[in-house]
């Protein structure tokens, strides 16, 4: 079965510090991966997308890895700001013929404390 | 603001009866899809339409329907509801109908309450 999987559920970091948010997956063969900002009760809005030959995006401070070998990805915040505050959401595509269904990860729960 | 529009914001309603979802898509594109997400889960994946016509299905409930019209504006119409059934519903629209890096914009979602 095509998972997603994010780690940790949640994280509280202190505003300026960097963080580093997990997503591995087994979704195979697989088109692209995403990396979406979700601010509580508000739509997912998308921060990154790379394809499976791309090992590195980036975002003004958010920046996204993928190594496709060990099916990993993370996202590194960096110099945390409270509007960071958020869920985000590890995106995988398959490689599935055209269609667009997205497999979507639980989420990290992301809480910037003063 | 993504330039999809959900309406309404917020719907309470009783078990059994029925409700109907709206989005309108960005301007331009011509696919739209409906998300269901649940308290602290994530987004599942329902239904795509593109171009006014069904070209995905995920886990829809054969209880739930959605239809894409000419305008292309899209409603999901969920009916027999039931308590499990209360979640935030989210529309999306791209510009094409899939393949990769179509980018997905999501609307500011429905939240339904069944009580």
């Amino acid at each position: 079965k095509n998972q997603v999987e994010q780690s940790p559920q949640s994280l509280i970091i202190l505003e300026g510090k960097n963080c580093t948010l997990q997503c591995n997956y087994t979704v195979s063969p697989f088109s692209n991966l995403r990396w979406y900002k979700q601010d509580t009760g508000r739509g997912p809005v998308s921060l990154t997308i790379m394809t499976f030959s791309e090992n590195t995006k980036s975002n003004g401070r958010y920046t996204a890895t993928l190594d496709a070998d060990t099916k990993q990805s993370s996202l590194h915040i960096t110099a945390s700001q409270l509007s960071d505050s958020a869920s985000y959401i590890c995106v995988v595509q398959p490689f599935s013929g055209g269609y667009n269904k997205l497999i979507f990860g639980a989420g990290t729960r992301l809480a910037v404390h003063p | 603001d993504s330039g999809v529009t959900q309406t309404p914001k917020h719907l309470i309603t009783a078990t059994g009866q029925r409700v109907t979802l709206r989005c309108s898509p960005r301007s331009g594109d011509l696919s739209v899809y409906w998300y269901q997400q649940s308290l602290d889960q994530g987004l599942q994946f329902l239904i795509q339409y593109y171009n006014g016509e069904e070209r995905a299905k995920g886990n829809i409930l054969e209880r739930f329907s959605a239809q894409q019209f000419p305008d292309l504006h899209s409603e999901l119409n969920l009916s027999s509801l039931e308590l499990g059934d209360s979640a935030l519903y989210f529309c999306a629209s791209s510009v094409r109908g899939g393949g990769a890096g179509n980018e997905q914009f999501f609307g500011p979602g429905t939240r339904l309450t069944v009580l």
